[in-house]
């Protein structure tokens, strides 16, 4: 059964910092993955998945993760936080024809 | 916007009382979902359909009664609900379950925010 690992509850950055949060799966074939954004009082909303090719994926945001497939991680990260980027991510992975499976995520707190 | 619409946004209802929440898309999708958002829990799913057929029901009380009429919209129907089925519910839409990972990216809707007395 393919599975999603976020390690961290809460992630707290200074805003102009770099940030990573954190994500490895396991699955027992190819995987596809993906990042969602959830804000307050909204639904999860599409950032970048991975599907093949570059193991460095960009998506919405400024937003960039990093597929490592010997470390099984798909980590997200942007150069640059910005305090309007604190929100809930959720990483999810797709494997054959189920449905995603999603993380537990992680909030994000940018500080200014 | 996502073209994912839910409503209502809020609820509150009693132990006894029944309900439904409703979603529509405009997306053109097949596939349809509802999930439970919890605090400090995983987002759990909770029915798929597929071009109007339920492929998937993870196991969900049967309190909880969707219905997909159309590939456009969902229900989910509750009945003598419990205080721990307090959550948000989210419904998401994709274009198709099987049809490969490019048409399994879901769009989802605000949700609704639930509370059970």
């Amino acid at each position: 059964a393919q599975s999603v690992a976020q390690p961290e509850d809460q992630v707290n950055v200074a805003e102009g910092n770099p940030l990573t949060v954190k994500c490895t799966y396991s699955v027992s074939g190819n995987p596809y993955l993906f990042w969602y954004v959830q804000y307050p009082n909204r639904g999860l909303q599409f950032l970048l998945k991975y599907i093949t090719g570059d193991n460095l994926v960009k998506g919405s945001y400024g937003f960039e993760a990093e597929f490592n497939k010997s470390q099984t991680s798909f980590h997200l990260k942007k150069p640059s936080a910005l305090v309007s980027d604190s929100a809930l991510y959720f990483c999810a992975v797709l494997s054959g024809n189920t449905p995603l499976v999603f993380g537990k995520g992680t909030r994000l707190s940018v500080i200014a | 916007e996502t073209g994912v619409t839910q409503t209502p946004r809020h609820l509150v209802m009693g132990m006894t009382n029944k309900k439904s929440l409703k979603c529509e898309q405009h997306l053109g999708h097949n596939a349809m979902y509802w999930y439970k958002q919890s605090a400090k829990k995983p987002l759990e799913l909770m029915f798929v359909y597929n071009f109007k057929e339920q492929t998937e029901n993870n196991s969900v009380p049967s309190r909880f009664s969707p219905e997909c009429p159309n590939s456009s919209h969902l229900f989910l129907h509750l009945h003598t609900l419990q205080p721990e089925d307090s959550a948000l519910y989210l419904c998401a839409s994709s274009q198709d379950v099987s049809g490969g990972v490019s048409k399994n990216i879901q769009y989802f809707g605000a949700g609704t925010r639930l509370s059970v007395l």
